[in-house]
């Protein structure tokens, strides 16, 4: 089974608006972490935000925050006012047992494009 | 510090031969990871070391990839008698026991004619 899956392999959002990417995982670990990346053309993957399982309320980061549903194990992105500068692709991945070194899962992707 | 470094940023080799990556990690970051991402996929788990040590191995990487990290600092990828397939980009990530997200690098494009 696939631990992530994004099903937007493409999203268009007009600037200023909010938009959301799904992201549902798989585990039967009580202990791991959430991340969102963006990659834009250049290749490069940029952090964007981690939420932990433990972790009780929804993370944020400025314009960025991460809608954890655990008993529905998803993990939306919510991408508020959005910027030309937010093309990109984005990905979401996973870390099981937090606090070891254990491997990244990253799912397939999603295309964003910000339409002025 | 300039972040994860990776070297060279393209490479087209011919079928058949070998090639060799490298990665420099963000200082004292002990924990480093490679990962190959193919067009229109996110990235694939490759491996993983602890200082020195290489911890995780994927199924992906076949008898033809060898990874080192000696000294525990900078990280090297080889691929030998290089396959069309193997084209794709190759990333290195690298975080310490205090940070749960990993950064990674810019990535090397490698392509196999």
């Amino acid at each position: 089974a696939q631990k992530i899956t994004q099903t937007q392999p493409g999203m268009f959002v007009q600037e200023k608006e909010a938009v959301t990417l799904d992201c549902t995982y798989d585990t039967s670990d009580p202990s791991y972490g959430l991340f969102w990346y963006k990659q834009p053309s250049s290749g490069e993957m940029i952090f964007l935000i981690y939420q932990g399982s433990y972790d009780q309320q929804n993370a944020t980061e400025g314009r960025y925050s991460l809608n954890f549903q655990k008993a529905r194990k998803s993990a939306n992105l919510v991408i508020s006012a959005s910027q030309l500068g937010d093309s990109a692709m984005y990905f979401c991945a996973m870390r099981e047992g937090v606090g070891t070194g254990n491997q990244f899962y990253f799912g397939t992707g999603t295309s964003l494009t910000v339409i002025p | 510090d300039t972040g994860v470094s990776q070297d060279p940023r393209h490479k087209i080799t011919k079928r058949g031969q070998n090639v060799t990556f490298r990665c420099d990690p963000i200082s004292e970051h002990n924990r480093l990871y490679w990962y190959r991402q193919t067009l229109g996929q996110g990235p694939e788990f490759l491996t993983y070391f602890q200082n020195e040590a290489q911890l995780e191995k994927s199924r992906l990487l076949s008898d033809r990839f060898s990874a080192e990290r000696p000294k525990g600092s900078f990280s090297t990828l080889e691929i030998q008698r290089t396959e069309q397939g193997d084209s794709a980009m190759y990333l290195c990530a690298s975080r310490d026991s205090q940070n749960t997200e990993a950064f990674f690098g810019q990535g090397t494009r490698l392509t196999v004619v």
